[in-house]
This record gives C-alpha cells, structure tokens and sequence, in this order.
C-alpha cells in the first residue's frame, strides 16, 4: 500500500504567521489529496481537493500545492481561527488513507 | 440544507457486532457517496471506506475487509455500516460523510463536503 507521512506533527505559530505542512506519499498519486481541518470536538471540514482547489468559501489564505509525491497546505497570515488539526487525505486508486495529522498551536 | 446524521451511541462487548446508520438528507441520495471515517479518543482520522449511493459498489480498507460491510438503502437514504467481532482498540467515534466525485482535466478527484456529528462506539466487557 501507498503510505502518506505527514509532516510535521505538530507546530507552535502566531497569528500572523506563514505556515506549511507537508505530505509525502511513497508513490506517485498524481494530484489525489485533499486537505482537512478539525476542531476539538467538531467533525472535520474540507478545505482543499485536488491538491490544490481551494473549496468555496474557504478563506484564500489557505492554499495547497504539489503533486506525484509531495504536497503542501499552506495557511498565509494565520488566524486565530485556524489553530486546528489538519489532515492530508489521498484518494488515489489504491486504499485511501489520511496523514497522521498536524496540529497547529498557539506560540 | 445537507445534513447526515449517524444513529445512537453505543456500548458493546468484544467480540459483539454493532451497526450505525447514517441518514442523508437535503440532497439526492444517490448521486453522492457515503464515506465511513472513525477516531479513537485523542488519535488522528482513520478511513474505512466508501459506498456510492448508485449502484451499492464499496471500497473499503484491507485492515476492515472482514469486519465490516457497508450498503445502503436509497428508499430512506440512509447508509449503514456494520463492524463485526469488535475489540476493544474498535472503541471510537464514528463519522459518515458525503463523498464527492468530480472530473477535471485529465483527472478525477475525491472529497468529502459534509459530515455527521459522529456516534461513539465504546467496546468494553
């Protein structure tokens, strides 16, 4: 099976700051990721398919990049309300599987 | 509006089986898919596996292959999901989500756009 590292585990950040987390997929998956945040207690929200197709709605400071075996979420300018735990998620042909997830932290 | 919205909370001994629904609603049922992710408490998103809400057709993991059987039932779109022979590492909450399929050039995509609150499943004697 393909395997997703996701990278890093968790961060330490400030409002304002530019942050990138990354997935690696141990083969190539062409453009199959999508990106999801989660809050404590809430269930998990789409930000980005296709790599890098932001959702409607979804603010333009979020981007993601990347494609064959590395992929990027980028928050540009964080936000109070983007400290959260994102996922990566592939969905190539084999079994689908998400990132071991990102947490992202108050500094 | 879209809304899925899984049964009941349940308690169970190893070894039982349990099933959850998932009722979709504000939507057609059967142009979407049914996707099945868990999360034991403080641990990362696992994914378990799809169903279309056309044609029944499932893909789940290999680590449930056994265990779990997927279907649906589009004359109330509901989806349900049945794990069998639980142990106690099953313990988790469980969500539904509508699976997207999209085209774009010279490609497919995949994502999930609406959850369910998730139910917790507790495996314990």
């Amino acid at each position: 099976d393909i395997q997703m590292t996701q990278s890093p585990s968790s961060l330490s950040a400030s409002v304002g700051d530019r942050v990138t987390i990354t997935c690696r997929a141990s083969q190539g998956i062409k453009n199959y990721v999508s990106w999801y945040q989660q809050k404590p207690g809430e269930a998990p929200q789409l930000l980005i398919y296709a790599a890098s197709t932001l959702k409607s709605g979804v603010p333009s400071r979020f981007s993601g990049g990347g494609s064959g075996t590395e992929f990027t979420l980028t928050i540009s300018g964080l936000q109070p309300e983007d400290f959260a735990t994102y996922y990566c998620h592939r969905y190539d042909s084999g079994p689908w599987t998400f990132g071991q997830g990102t947490k992202v932290e108050f500094k | 509006q879209v809304q899925l919205v899984e049964s009941g909370g349940e308690v169970k001994q190893p070894g039982a089986s349990v099933k959850i629904s998932c009722k979709a609603s504000g939507y057609h049922f059967s142009s979407y898919g049914i996707g099945w992710v868990r999360q034991a408490p403080g641990q990362g998103l696992e994914w378990m596996g799809w169903i279309s809400g056309y044609n029944g057709n499932t893909n789940n993991v290999e680590k449930f292959q056994d265990r779990v059987t997927m279907t649906i039932d589009t004359s109330t779109s509901t989806a349900h999901m049945e794990l069998r022979s639980l142990r106690s590492d099953d313990t988790a909450l469980y969500y539904c989500a509508r699976v997207v399929r999209g085209d774009q050039l010279y490609s497919v995509y995949y994502y999930m756009d609406f959850w369910g609150k998730g139910t917790t499943v507790t495996v314990s004697s």
